[in-house]
């Protein structure tokens, strides 16, 4: 059984502070990853992915990958109060399979 | 310029009745999902299709039937309703069915059952 387990939060940060989110995953074949942020009541849309450890920068986000200790953690500077959200990690497993198991997210707050 | 529609986005129904949920891309992907996430917000997926054909039936009850009439739609038919179907059931898309390809999410259809 493959989990992918998030902490629910809420984690709360002041505006402007880092937010780190963290996920840890069961599968150690597991090839690719990703964060995906779902505003109440909206679908989920993907912010990053990572395929090899160590660490991937897109603007204010960066993920960060470390396959020995099978963790995904995503790191959000400058926390905006539009960043507040609930961030869902993903892991495709081996064997190239395709469907991601999802976590059940992190609620984040950012107050102004 | 929706890239993923679902219909209807609510659903009110009564138990034991059939009803249906309709999906579209228009982003020429492959390969299409259902998902169910239910109120404490547990992603799970339900099915996958590729070019039309069932890729992945996960443990759902039978009263659940996708149907793909061609590769950019993938319906969900639900048969003799229950109230634990009660959930948000989100359509999503990928351009393959691959372990590196990311996946487009719909709107989500809010499904109650009273």
């Amino acid at each position: 059984q493959k989990e992918v387990e998030q902490n629910s939060g809420p984690l709360s940060v002041p505006e402007g502070a880092i937010a780190s989110l963290n996920c840890t995953y069961s599968d150690r074949g597991s090839q690719s990853f990703f964060w995906y942020r779902q505003y109440s009541g909206k679908s989920p849309e993907l912010i990053m992915f990572i395929y090899s450890n160590g660490d991937k920068e897109d603007g204010r986000f960066t993920a960060q990958l470390n396959k020995a200790s099978q963790y995904v953690s995503l790191l959000i500077r400058d926390s905006q109060p539009s960043d507040s959200a609930t961030y869902l990690c993903a892991v495709k497993g081996s064997g190239g399979s395709y469907i991601p198991t999802f976590g059940r997210g992190t609620s984040l707050i950012v107050h102004p | 310029d929706t890239a993923v529609s679902q219909t209807p986005k609510y659903l009110v129904t009564q138990m034991g009745n059939d009803k249906s949920i309709k999906c579209e891309q228009n982003l020429g992907h492959d390969t299409m999902y259902w998902y169910k996430q239910d109120s404490k917000k547990f992603l799970k997926i339900m099915f996958s299709y590729n070019n039309k054909e069932l890729i992945i039936n996960e443990t759902v009850p039978n009263r659940f039937s996708p149907k793909s009439p061609d590769k950019a739609h993938l319906n969900l038919h639900i048969n003799s309703l229950e109230l634990g179907d009660s959930a948000v059931y989100f359509c999503a898309s990928s351009p393959w069915a691959g372990s590196t390809d990311t996946q487009y999410f719909g709107p989500g259809t809010r499904l109650t059952v009273l």
